[in-house]
């Protein structure tokens, strides 16, 4: 039971455009939204996240959208570098609880072409 | 320096042994994980302690079994291996529990079972 779905599995954008990566989730308890970056034979890294509370967070070129009613959730990149060239995963939980625990999609690879 | 780190990198074995693999986190974090990333690519969480106190156990086979001796490590033993098991496991850490937040991996430890 996938309960956080990236559906496109990879991305591919030019330089300096805007890199849009979107996740949808199926669990309506979910309140707190990350997204990670992973390169290869890494360890995934944390990017931003994004609560419930709120519809748009932003961090630099990193904007993260929330629009609750559609359980969908949307990563934009602005612009996009080469180095951004990574897997990005989307993971959902419920932030407080005893048993919180992150919920990851599979991951959406983007590259961005010089 | 490395803030979660895992060993082996990479572990080839052969059905029926068994193996450990070793997580170290010098973030001063209370909370450490262990996930599986398969074939298919999702990241599923296996076990969390906080504390030494082992407080996420998902659906995971008995054969695994992590130890904590101290809240900066956790290791994970795996017993009577099995071709099911290839996969890479990472390590990660947060610094509070109850409270899902941000989580530092470890680069992953690549295991397969022959």
């Amino acid at each position: 039971d996938q309960q956080v779905k990236q559906n496109s599995p990879s991305l591919s954008v030019q330089e300096g455009r805007i890199s849009i990566l979107n996740c949808d989730y199926t669990n309506s308890m979910f309140d707190y939204f990350l997204w990670y970056k992973k390169y290869p034979a890494e360890g995934p890294t944390f990017l931003i996240s994004i609560s419930s509370i709120k519809d748009k967070n932003e961090d630099g070129r990193f904007t993260v959208f929330l629009n609750k009613s559609a359980k969908h959730l949307s990563l934009h990149i602005v612009p996009s570098q080469p180095g951004d060239s990574a897997v990005y995963f989307c993971a959902a939980s419920r932030y407080t609880g005893a048993n919180s625990k992150l919920t990851f999609g599979k991951g959406i690879t983007l590259s961005v072409r010089p | 320096d490395t803030a979660v780190s895992q060993t082996p990198k990479y572990l080839v074995t052969q059905m029926g042994n068994d193996k450990s693999i070793k997580c170290e986190q010098n973030l001063g974090h209370d909370t450490m994980y262990w996930y599986k990333q398969d074939s298919k690519k999702f990241l599923k969480i296996m076990f969390s302690y906080n504390n030494k106190e082992l407080i996420i156990n998902e659906t995971v086979p008995n054969r695994f079994s992590p130890k904590s001796p101290d809240k900066a490590h956790l290791n994970l033993h795996i017993n009577s291996l099995e071709l099911g098991d290839s996969a890479v496991y990472f390590c990660a850490s947060s610094q509070d529990r109850g409270r899902v937040g941000e989580q530092y991996f470890g680069p992953g430890t690549r295991l397969t079972v022959t």
